[in-house]
């Protein structure tokens, strides 16, 4: 089992540009989420998925940020344009379904740095 | 609103010492509570779990314990070994509710010095 996937692992880019953050989730997995880390506000929930459909966005800053699963091993995490105040730790995780055991899977994580 | 705080951001022991992490949790709600460790460059990890249905749960050198009653929970971890350096994170959720999400504290720095 590789785990979850996530790339890219470090991403420097300047304010204004697009960035595309991805996901690989464990198979089988009926559940995916979004967070990120920062040093102030720790751990965040952006949003998760079930079966590839959005379930709760609430915690999405902005329109700027969107995120997509077209299909059950693949979701990104999408930032345009992009600002510095966005540069943290992206952490994309999953889990199985019911029972809700709670444990999730987490990534390495996508360091973004938005000069 | 919901969250999950820990008293301490940062904890500092000796090797062989045993370490005590705290956390509070605000939603009545919650009946699911995790402890994850993060060590440097790496996603969390989880460690151990606990429902609301219970007080205490053990495992290899780490202990949870849930009071319910003032929504409190700690991470006891004995013989604090250098490997434990890492932050760690208490997490709630409400485990038969398959919609929702877990909420994270801040994180507590655990650093070991042998």
């Amino acid at each position: 089992d590789a785990g979850v996937i996530q790339s890219p692992r470090h991403e420097v880019t300047e304010m204004g540009q697009e960035v595309t953050l991805r996901c690989k989730p464990i198979s089988g997995h009926d559940y995916l989420f979004w967070y990120r880390q920062t040093m102030m506000r720790g751990l965040e929930l952006l949003i998760y998925f079930n079966n590839n459909v959005p379930i709760d966005d609430s915690g999405m800053p902005e329109d700027r940020f969107s995120a997509k699963m077209p299909n059950a091993s693949f979701s990104t995490l999408k930032i345009q344009p992009s600002e510095p105040r966005d540069s943290a730790v992206y952490f994309c995780a999953s889990r199985p379904g019911l029972p809700n055991t709670g444990e999730l899977f987490f990534g390495e994580g996508s360091r973004l740095t938005v000069l | 609103g919901e969250s999950v705080g820990l008293h301490l951001p940062t904890l500092s022991v000796q090797e062989g010492d045993n370490s005590i992490i705290n956390c509070a949790y605000s939603n009545s709600a919650s009946d699911y509570f995790i402890w994850y460790k993060q060590e440097s460059g790496k996603g969390p990890q989880f460690i151990i779990d606990i429902r609301s249905n219970m007080d205490k749960r053990q495992g290899q050198r780490v202990t949870v314990l849930l009071n319910k009653t003032v929504k409190h929970l700690s991470l006891q971890i004995a013989a604090t070994q250098p490997g434990d350096s890492a932050v760690y994170f208490c997490a709630s959720g409400e485990a038969n509710q398959a919609g929702t999400a877990l909420i994270f504290g801040k994180g507590t720095t655990l650093s070991v010095s042998s």
